[in-house]
């Protein structure tokens, strides 16, 4: 496609449910990162996939945070359990590798967790 | 660890100059990122610096000093809807991209 798509773009969660956020990148982009942005805040990095390798989850925040990319393409985030705090927007950002390292980001996922 | 600050508000007047620094440490370091973020929007690319200097486009311009982990964005002309959030994003040594938490701009008559 022509830019990272996400989606769904606004989920509402209950409290203990679990949700998965999808991620389509740039067609070829080798590299992959998931943030989590509150309101007001810059966006906090959680993952980062090179092509089907997580090189990098340090930033999850619980175990109940879990990311994958099995075929080098898409890419899932899923939240087991939600909690209140986890209510953010997700952003997902693509690039292709060095040199042409520009960062194109999708439009985000809306996390309400009630 | 890695480590970006910024400041969180800066007011300017329309017209004016506005410079918006970084500084960062990072395991290792390829590269400087500018991105910029309205409310409610996805960040947008501004400017890549991965050589000491100045970077010039247009009405923004980006410098970049390695050797302090200092950068800045600086923005000229400055109009009102250059109204939003400034992004500084390091690029470290193993590929992978960390930003600050923003610096929100706002811009007055």
């Amino acid at each position: 496609g022509a830019g990272v798509s996400q989606s769904p773009r606004y989920k509402v969660a209950k409290r203990g449910q679990d949700v998965a956020l999808r991620c389509d990148p740039i067609s070829g982009h080798v590299s992959l990162f998931w943030y989590q942005q509150a309101l007001g805040q810059g966006p906090e990095f959680l993952t980062y996939f090179q092509n089907e390798a997580q090189l990098d989850k340090s930033g999850l925040p619980s175990d109940r945070f879990f990311a994958e990319r099995p075929e080098g393409s898409v890419s899932t985030l899923k939240i087991q359990r939600t909690q209140q705090e986890d209510s953010a927007v997700y952003l997902c950002a693509s690039s292709l590798p060095p040199p042409n390292t520009e960062a194109f980001f999708g439009q985000g996922t809306r996390l309400t967790v009630v | 660890g890695q480590n970006i600050d910024q400041p969180t508000e800066m007011t300017a007047t329309e017209g004016a100059i506005v410079q918006i620094n970084c500084t960062y440490q990072t395991s290792g370091f390829n590269g400087l990122f500018w991105y910029q973020q309205h409310a409610g929007e996805a960040p947008t690319f501004l400017s890549y610096n991965v050589l000491d200097g100045l970077e010039e486009k247009g009405r923004f311009s980006s410098f970049l000093s390695r050797s302090k982990g200092y950068s800045y964005l600086l923005l000229k002309e400055l109009q009102m809807k250059d109204s939003a959030s400034y992004l500084c994003a390091a690029l470290t040594g193993a590929n992978n991209l960390f930003f600050g938490t923003g610096t929100r701009l706002t811009v007055i008559p």
